[in-house]
């Protein structure tokens, strides 16, 4: 059973355009972390968050806890967004994290 | 910028040596953790460590796991005997509650 569930699995935009990605989480938990890892593997944190909304640059994420989703905006995306985008759920049990298969993002020009 | 620094960044081994992967936390950093990727497939939660212990652990977490924090700053993942499927990418994470922060990890290869 996945814990974390995101969609879509793969998505291709032309730059400039406003994305989206979903996650649903069936599990309790204490805080909702948006990753990035690129196509060499590395990961980066792009967001943490318990409750409502948080920006950075291009970058929205919002998270509703009474239906357990969460949702990362890009907007104006640009061919460097090309990523594949994670979303994990650290549970309010304790210290584990359950991790979304991740969506794989092109940014074509 | 502080990062957490993994080492080795590749490693190949046999069947059934033990393996140990290190990582270096940001200094003020109070929690660890480490996770798998299996190419192609999704992140895997392993371990976390708290206050010199573990405080979670996950199912893949057997018994040929283990982890140690030996001197102050190193953090260190060890498998006792390695298997085919523990071919993985292995990241190390530190966080001082707040964002995590990722090593760049470390690629393990058993032949």
């Amino acid at each position: 059973k996945n814990e974390v569930e995101q969609s879509p699995q793969n998505l291709t935009a032309q730059e400039g355009e406003f994305i989206t990605i979903n996650c649903s989480y069936s599990v309790g938990i204490s805080a909702l972390h948006w990753l990035q890892q690129h196509p060499g593997g590395g990961i980066v944190s792009l967001f943490m968050l318990s409750s409502g909304k948080k920006k950075h640059g291009r970058l929205i994420a919002t998270i509703n806890i009474q239906e357990k989703h969460s949702s990362l905006h890009i907007t104006a995306s640009h061919p460097r967004d090309s990523a594949v985008y994670i979303c994990a759920a650290r549970s309010n049990t304790g210290n584990q994290f359950y991790f979304g298969t991740g969506t794989s993002l092109t940014v074509i020009p | 910028e502080p990062e957490v620094t993994q080492t080795p960044s590749h490693q190949v081994t046999q069947m059934g040596q033990e393996v140990i992967l290190r990582c270096v936390p940001i200094s003020n950093h109070l929690y660890f953790y480490w996770y798998r990727q299996i190419l192609g497939q999704k992140v895997e939660f392993l371990v976390s460590f708290y206050n010199n212990e573990i405080s979670e652990k996950s199912e893949i977490f057997d018994d040929q796991f283990s982890v140690e924090r030996p001197d102050g700053s190193n953090f260190t993942l060890k498998i006792r005997s390695t298997k085919l499927e523990d071919s993985a990418m292995y990241f190390c994470a530190s966080t001082d509650r707040a964002a995590q922060n990722f090593g760049a990890g470390s690629r393990l290869t058993v032949l």
